[in-house]
């Protein structure tokens, strides 16, 4: 079965510092993950994804995420926060087979000037 | 993210109407997807569809019945809705696999439903 815990439900974090937002999952087979963004009103945007190949997975606007299989882990980081940063944030796993995606519950994420 | 686009954006219903929801991609992709999303909850997969054909199926209420009439469009047709079926319904599409790997999906913009 595949299931992904978001540890935060809220971060806050001032422009310009560090941004961790944590992701744990369990899944019976190599599992394939994601991180989305959904801003206000818009539907939710790929920032990046793990398929396993490199660990550490670069994505868009400065993100990026590291598997780490020991852990069961997939956090997604940014060095410095901008603004236009504060959105929800959401990790996602699958399987190598079928259709199924499983969504965290969202992180949402607050950038103070 | 005008690959996916959804109309209307915004719905208010009674819970004896009928109405539909429309999905179209413009991506070239292969599987289709209606998720529902409430407050606080987890994005919830209620039908998949892949070549045109409904491949998953969550358990979801008979008063709302997906129709899928080619790889570009979707709908949802809702009647006789409740309450609690208030939420943003949002269209996603995806290429499928790339041998045993899946490809990422692509979201709408989602319609904001309101039933009264």
């Amino acid at each position: 079965a595949q299931s992904v815990t978001q540890l935060d439900s809220h971060v806050s974090v001032s422009e310009g510092t560090p941004v961790l937002l944590r992701c744990n999952y369990s899944s019976s087979y190599s599992p394939s993950l994601f991180w989305y963004v959904q801003h206000p009103n818009k539907g939710l945007q790929l920032l990046l994804k793990y398929t396993s190949a490199a660990t550490l997975v670069k994505g868009i606007n400065g993100f990026e995420a590291e598997f780490k299989k020991s852990e069961t882990s997939f956090h997604l980081t940014k060095p410095s926060a901008h603004m236009s940063d504060a959105a929800e944030y959401f990790c996602v796993v699958t399987q190598n087979t079928g259709n199924q995606f499983y969504f965290g519950t969202g992180t949402s994420l607050t950038v103070i000037p | 993210e005008t690959g996916v686009t959804q109309t209307p954006r915004h719905l208010v219903m009674g819970m004896t109407n009928k109405k539909s929801l429309k999905c179209e991609q413009h991506l070239g992709h292969n599987a289709m997807y209606w998720y529902k999303q409430s407050a606080k909850k987890p994005l919830e997969l209620m039908f998949v569809y892949s070549l045109e054909e409904r491949v998953e199926n969550n358990s979801v209420p008979s008063r709302f019945s997906p129709e899928c009439p080619n790889s570009s469009h979707l709908f949802l047709h809702l009647h006789t809705l409740q309450p609690e079926d208030s939420a943003l319904y949002l269209c996603a599409s995806s290429q499928g696999y790339s041998g045993n790997t899946p490809y990422e999906q692509y979201f709408g913009p989602g319609t904001r439903l309101t039933v009264t």
